[in-house]
């Protein structure tokens, strides 16, 4: 499985824009961008994902590298509830659909 | 919708004991995944299943086993509960394998 390196941590204030940062410089050409969040004491939850292009949804954005080896996630105006660990993951492109956490980035929203 | 249910939330075991994690899901997804969470960790494939009566090994399955006879069932099996085992295990669900995962809300197990 293609491996993906975040920072371990990342500090934001409230109401500012929050790039967290992801490089995968090993995905292959099929391996899809996934992004989790786990807030604390809780189960992850799904963020966004994307494959070639930038996306986005009611939650974030995503932009990927022109390459891919390289993707960051965007939370528009950072809330004390977007304090959490973001995992970026590379989907395994078996049939399977595992999806395999790495350590995450725990970031820190400040009012 | 409950989407993906785990009990028991909390529970201690002592060594050598054994004991059956349930997670039930009703969003009538075909696969499903045990997964285990250790203190400050990221989170590490146990087992999973792309649909009943198939299972398959994750990154860390010694020490567990699973079943899946229902799509709405997948209980994780401890068999003589060691220490290390001791961890948040979160059940997960998913259509096909795409992308929106949906987590239950975990079982804190505690092995003393």
């Amino acid at each position: 499985d293609a491996k993906t390196t975040q920072p371990n941590s990342m500090e934001s204030n409230e109401e500012e824009p929050v790039h967290l940062p992801c490089n995968h410089s090993t995905i292959s050409g099929t391996d899809y961008i996934h992004w989790y969040r786990q807030l604390p004491s809780q189960g992850p939850e799904y963020v966004i994902h994307g494959l070639t292009s930038n996306v986005n949804n009611r939650m974030a954005s995503l932009a990927i590298a022109e390459d891919r080896k390289s993707s960051t996630l965007i939370l528009h105006r950072a809330t004390l509830r977007d304090a959490a660990v973001y995992y970026c993951i590379l989907r395994d492109t078996s049939n399977t659909g595992k999806l395999i956490f790495g350590q995450g980035t725990t970031l820190q929203v400040k009012p | 919708n409950a989407g993906v249910t785990q009990t028991p939330k909390f529970r201690i075991l002592k060594i050598g004991q054994s004991m059956t994690l349930q997670c039930a899901q009703d969003m009538n997804h075909n696969y499903m995944y045990w997964y285990r969470q250790d203190p400050g960790m990221g989170l590490k494939l146990i087992y999973y299943s792309v649909g009943a009566g198939i299972t398959d090994k994750g990154e860390v399955p010694n020490g567990y086993n699973v079943s899946r006879s229902t799509t709405e069932d997948f209980p994780l099996r401890l068999e003589l509960a060691a220490p290390s085992q001791t961890s948040v295990y979160f059940c997960a669900s998913s259509h096909g394998g795409g992308p929106g995962y949906t987590f239950g809300s975990g079982t804190r197990l505690t092995v003393v």
